[in-house]
């Protein structure tokens, strides 16, 4: 079952606010990853995140990497609405090979 | 770039039947591929883990026998849903792990979605 969670499980903002999503779990991640997955699509990788404390850019999307390794953030700038989707964030264990976990999701929709 | 395809897109099958679904890596070499279920406004559950010319490996619950994964080469894996039933429709999305790249990140095909009638 799911470790990681995430919230909001929605947001609903108006366009050129800015927004922040988090994931968080009780057990430690070695990697971070963040995706969007629009309707009927799969995942596109937006960000990825290696060291405790990163904070990687991505164009106006900002991540970083807890310094406990539990938990990570996501940030979007200036939100238009083509930012509209679902935000995952998903976490590699160290023991778990290469097997992301994901969170639940975050469904963001952008009012013109 | 690392681009994965998928095919078909949908499919609808009779109850019973087997839907043979493939997964590509188009423009790199895959030593890993992953195959996911999503149920509708839920998030992406792994079902499987495929190697290049290994047998693949199975999440606790998923049925081995019903779903059967080949991995042939670095640039293919197929998933068959054998005898299909309803409770099998769902959105199946494959992901990628590249040969020779950062670790841990996959990239997603675009998903089929089997509708079992």
């Amino acid at each position: 079952g799911q470790q990681l969670n995430q919230s909001p499980q929605s947001m609903f903002i108006q366009e050129g606010e800015d927004v922040s999503m988090n994931c968080t779990s009780s057990s430690i991640f070695n990697t971070w990853l963040w995706y969007k997955q629009d309707p009927g699509e799969g995942p596109v990788l937006l960000i990825a995140l290696y060291k405790a404390g990163e904070l990687t850019s991505n164009g106006r999307l900002t991540a970083q990497f807890g310094i406990t390794r539990k938990d990570s953030f996501l940030n979007i700038s200036a939100s238009i609405p083509s930012d509209v989707g679902i935000y995952f964030c998903a976490g590699v264990k160290e023991t778990s090979g290469s097997r992301l976990t994901f969170g639940e999701g975050t469904q963001l929709t952008v009012n013109p | 770039g690392a681009v994965v395809s998928q095919h078909p897109s949908w499919v609808i099958c009779k109850s019973g039947t087997s839907v043979k679904i493939e997964c590509r890596s188009l423009d790199f070499q895959a030593t890993t591929m992953f195959w996911y279920r999503q149920f509708p406004k839920q998030s992406l559950m792994l079902m499987a883990t495929s190697n290049e010319g290994s047998k693949a490996t199975y999440e606790q619950g998923v049925e081995k026998d019903k779903f059967l994964i080949n991995h042939a080469s670095l640039t293919l894996s197929t998933l068959t849903v054998t005898s299909a039933h309803p409770e099998d429709s769902s959105f199946y999305i494959c992901s990628a792990r590249k040969l020779a790249g950062a670790p841990y990140e996959q990239y997603f095909g675009p998903g089929t979605r089997l509708t079992v009638t």
